[in-house]
């Protein structure tokens, strides 16, 4: 167990539809980092948080954003999805932030599926 | 930006023989390097880590990877596979313009045979 945990495990919604993916990061961690797995692009970085405050950006989409809390748990959400978002989405949190190297924890992912 | 290369997206060995699994670096900078395993259904486990203090990495579950500044590598080896091996396993690269996000590499598929 990684200690960190995503919400819903699993989660089917149509197409133009907005979800959100729920995750509480292990604890006195202070980053949160967002994934997407998919077949074709294999795991993608979409965006970094650090004690609240986004730090970087990968290849997020416009139609999806993130925030973190002030309790560190952190939300990606997703709106009008197409059935090309269908993915494994992972949410790793570590302890440092830009300036330490420490290694990502990851959660058991967040399956969504478009239809 | 930092990059890493698996060679081999599948891997097949028999049960109790040698596993190297390949991947090469493309950094500007040294690089932390990092081997994750993944099992079907579940998330990333961290195998191995390298941040400079010694070219070769033990890690968990008998593993091992060398890094090697020269061939720009940082191959994953166990001496004699096991069943439980069976698995995903992902190269991955610390990008320091991304606050230290993780970029992997496609990932090579362990098949372990009787």
């Amino acid at each position: 167990d990684s200690g960190v945990t995503q919400t819903p495990k699993h989660l089917i919604t149509a197409t133009g539809q907005r979800v959100t993916l729920r995750c509480s990061p292990r604890s006195g961690d202070l980053s949160v980092y967002w994934y997407q797995q998919s077949l074709d692009q294999g795991l993608q970085f979409l965006i970094h948080y650090y004690n609240g405050e986004e730090r970087a950006k990968g290849n997020i989409l416009e139609r999806f954003s993130a925030q973190q809390f002030p309790d560190l748990h952190s939300e990606l959400n997703l709106s009008s999805l197409e059935l090309g978002d269908s993915a494994l989405y992972f949410c790793a949190s570590s302890v440092g932030g830009a300036r330490n190297n420490s290694p990502l924890h990851f959660g058991n992912g967040t399956r969504l599926t478009v239809t | 930006a930092q990059s890493v290369t698996q060679l081999g997206s599948h891997v097949s060995v028999s049960e109790g023989a040698l596993v190297l699994l390949r991947c090469n670096y493309s950094s500007s900078v040294p690089p932390y390097l990092f081997w994750y395993v993944q099992y079907p259904n579940q998330g990333l486990q961290l195998l191995l880590k390298y941040t400079s203090a010694a070219t070769l990495v033990k890690g968990i579950n008998g593993f091992e990877a060398e890094f090697k500044k020269s061939e720009t590598s940082f191959h994953l080896t166990k001496p004699s596979a096991h069943m439980s091996d069976a698995a995903e396993y992902f190269c991955a690269v610390s990008d320091q313009n991304s606050g230290y996000a993780l970029n992997f590499g496609k990932g090579t598929s362990l098949l372990v045979t009787p």
